[in-house]
């Protein structure tokens, strides 16, 4: 089956940047998503079709995707950016989800 | 407003089943696919299957295949996720999403509240 790996952890001081990769097979070749969920709260689409952002999604939030992986980059992070972020993907019609990255903002 | 509001949490021992309903409104409710996706305690988000609501087909996660079954009841504008043979592995919070397909491809754009299910004996 398809499996998408993130790193558990990512930490950012205020004001700068994080990035926050997805990794899987010819990754690029599909689209990615990438979904913020806070303690408590359903999950919230920031990133969709690799690139694109909902609207109300702050511009800091940013996405790109090429060969095995792809990344979401957060520009300037603000402490209500902490949270976890989970990329996601469609394999044969089949979702399938990261294994999610705890974004610290500190 | 799109709104998803789910039932309430559930205590369910081994071996029985479990229905969990996810009621829309704020938009034409069979224009728009549902999934289901679960979450267990600290874990990741795992996607479990989709619903039609115009002709109820779907298509399940092969992990719940024989084990879940989801439906509609368009009067009431209504999806339903059932699971059976519960096990403890199964404790979870259980979300319904709807379908956003921008230029054929899918996304979740609006959730509902999720539902514990804990599987205890």
């Amino acid at each position: 089956s398809y499996e998408l790996t993130q790193p558990p952890s990512v930490s950012v001081s205020p004001g700068q940047t994080a990035s926050i990769t997805c990794s899987g097979d010819k990754l690029g070749d599909k689209y990615a998503f990438w979904y913020q969920q806070k303690p408590g709260q359903s999950p919230v689409v920031v990133i969709y079709q690799d690139t694109k952002r909902p609207s109300g999604i702050p511009e800091r939030f940013s996405g790109s995707n090429s060969g095995n992986t792809a990344t979401l980059t957060i520009s300037g992070a603000q402490a209500m950016d902490e949270a976890d972020y989970f990329c996601q993907a469609w394999d044969s019609s089949i979702g399938v989800f990261g294994t999610g990255t705890k974004v610290t903002v500190l | 407003q799109v709104q998803l509001v789910q039932s309430g949490a559930e205590v369910k021992k081994p071996g029985a089943s479990v229905k969990v309903s996810c009621k829309a409104s704020g938009y034409t409710f069979t224009r728009y696919h549902m999934h289901w996706v679960r979450q267990a305690p600290g874990q990741g988000l795992e996607w479990m299957g989709i619903i039609n609501p115009s002709g109820g087909s779907t298509t399940y996660g092969q992990k719940f295949q024989g084990r879940v079954t989801m439906t509609r009841d368009t009067s009431t504008t209504t999806v339903y996720m059932e699971l059976s043979s519960l096990r403890s592995e199964d404790t979870a919070v259980y979300y319904c999403a709807r379908d956003q397909r921008d230029s054929g491809d899918i996304y979740f754009d609006y959730w509902g509240q999720g539902t514990l299910v804990t599987v205890s004996s």
